[in-house]
């Protein structure tokens, strides 16, 4: 079945180390989203790729980065963690950006930081 | 921010119908509206979408008033699988955003 896999699904790390989750998806679809869900919050999304377009939201920090080398995967960087940053990292796909699409979502990755 | 107004918590008993309510009174015509669920410690599912008229597939259904400033999520069945976090959303236009809101939380009594 085609899906969005994320790995590992718990990730920990300490304060200040870099952390990378890691996103694929075989949708081929061209839109790939991360979004950060803090305990008994809703997702917030962080920013997104559209193709090789990077697009940041504004009240993003820039201890988050991400990449995306090719069309099937997509990285989230934490460059120096806090305990702030713990939280579920969600990785979705549309296949166009369109407001109609629908958004697939992967199970997400658990972050705690020591 | 496109802003929904949702109950923070409904209860439902299994095989019976729910209904879940949301008011999104600020949405503009071509706004689409969208419903998602998060089911425990799990990413959010895509229930259903429309953009003014009622629409079923085979999750539920999407009852949209007359003047979309409100909608309704049918699930006709309820079963303990279905009790999730439900997400009534709204965008149109340049914003193909989605934007969660609180949510709903729908438990299922056996």
């Amino acid at each position: 079945d085609a899906m969005v896999i994320q790995n590992p699904r718990y990730q920990v790390t300490q304060f200040g180390k870099p952390v990378t989750l890691s996103c694929s998806q075989t949708l081929n679809h061209n839109v790939m989203y991360w979004y950060q869900q803090k305990s008994s919050q809703a997702p917030k999304l962080l920013f997104h790729y559209y193709d090789k377009d990077f697009n940041n939201e504004a009240d993003t920090p820039d201890n988050f980065q991400s990449r995306r080398p090719n069309t099937s995967f997509c990285f989230l960087d934490i460059r120096s963690p806090g305990l702030g940053d713990a939280a579920m990292y969600l990785c979705a796909t549309s296949r166009v950006a369109k407001s109609q699409e629908t958004q697939y979502f992967g199970p997400g990755t658990r972050l705690l930081v020591l | 921010d496109a802003k929904t107004t949702q109950p923070n918590s409904m209860e439902s008993n299994e095989e019976e119908p729910v209904h879940l309510p949301c008011n999104h009174s600020t949405i503009s015509g071509t706004d689409y509206i969208h419903w998602y669920r998060q089911l425990p410690s799990q990413g959010p599912e895509y229930v259903i979408h429309g953009l003014t008229s009622n629409v079923n597939n085979r999750m539920a259904s999407l009852a949209i008033a007359e003047d979309r400033k409100s909608s309704t999520l049918i699930l006709h069945r309820a079963t303990l699988r279905d009790a999730a976090v439900y997400y009534c959303i709204f965008n149109g236009g340049s914003n193909y955003k989605l934007t969660f809101g609180k949510g709903t939380l729908l438990t299922v009594n056996p």
